[in-house]
C-alpha cells in the first residue's frame, strides 16, 4: 500500500514569513501532485511534478520533487493571508489511475 | 462550463436509510472518482470509473455502490447508512494531457457533507 506522509500538520505564521512543507513516502511515484482547499470547497490542483528532481515555480510557491520520485516539498515566499487553506499532496499510484492522498498541512496565515 | 457538481449539499440520514448522492460533470472527462475526506486522513478513495460502464472499487468500497451508465453522470449510493459514514464526500473528474495516457488534472466537486445518526 501506497502512503504518503506530510509535514507539518499545522502551521501558524504572520504574513511576510517563508514556510515550507514536506510530503514523504516509502513508495516511488510516477507524478505528484499538490492541492489547496478552503473550507466548504473541494481541493483545487496546483500543480503536477513528473520528473524526479524537477522544480515548478507558480509566483511564490515552489514546488520540487525528489530525485527518487518520493518525496516533495512546497516552499512559499512572503505569505500573505490568502494562502490560508489545506494543502494536500497526491501520489499518483503503481497503475497510474487513481490518486493517494496525505493527510494535509492546514496553514493559517495571520495578518 | 459548471465544471463538477454535487447534490445534495448537507444530507442528514438515520442509521440503516440508503440515499444516493449525484455527481455530475460537463467537461466531457472519462474518469471520474468519489473520495471521502476526514479529519486528519486526508482523501480515501471510494470508488473509480475510468468510462461509461467500468467501474471498480478504490480504497474504502465497503457500504458504498456506484454506477457509470453515462460519461456524465456518476453517482454514490449509500445502502444501508451507518454512523462510520458520516464524513465529507468529494467527486472528482479528471483527464489526461497525453492521448491514451494516465490521467492527471483532477477536478472536484464542492462536496456533500453527510451525517449519519
Amino acid at each position: 500500500t501506497q502512503l504518503l506522509e506530510q509535514s507539518p500538520q499545522f502551521l501558524s505564521i504572520q504574513e511576510g514569513e517563508n514556510l515550507t512543507v514536506y510530503c514523504n513516502s516509502s513508495s516511488v511515484f510516477s507524478s505528484l501532485q499538490w492541492y489547496r482547499q478552503e473550507p466548504g470547497e473541494g481541493p483545487v490542483l496546483l500543480v503536477t511534478v513528473v520528473t524526479g528532481g524537477e522544480v515548478k515555480k507558480l509566483k511564490r510557491l515552489t514546488f520540487q520533487f525528489g530525485d527518487a520520485r518520493k518525496d516533495s516539498s512546497l516552499h512559499i515566499t512572503a505569505a500573505q493571508p490568502g494562502d490560508t487553506g489545506l494543502y494536500l499532496c497526491a501520489g499518483a499510484d503503481n497503475y497510474g489511475q487513481n490518486f493517494v492522498f496525505g493527510p494535509g498541512t492546514r496553514l493559517s496565515v495571520l495578518p | 462550463n459548471a465544471g463538477v457538481t454535487q447534490t445534495p449539499k448537507f444530507q442528514v440520514l438515520k442509521t440503516g436509510q440508503s440515499m444516493t448522492l449525484q455527481c455530475a460533470q460537463d467537461m466531457n472527462h472519462e474518469y471520474m472518482s468519489w473520495y471521502r475526506q476526514d479529519p486528519g486522513m486526508g482523501l480515501r478513495l471510494i470508488h473509480y470509473s475510468v468510462g461509461a460502464g467500468i467501474t471498480d472499487q478504490g480504497e474504502v468500497p465497503n457500504g458504498y455502490n456506484v454506477s457509470r451508465s453515462t460519461t456524465e453522470d456518476f453517482p454514490l449510493r449509500l445502502l444501508s447508512a451507518a454512523p462510520s459514514q458520516t464524513s465529507v464526500y468529494f467527486c472528482a473528474s479528471s483527464y489526461s494531457s497525453t492521448a491514451g495516457g494516465s490521467p492527471d488534472t483532477q477536478y472536484f466537486g464542492p462536496g456533500t457533507r453527510l451525517t449519519v445518526l
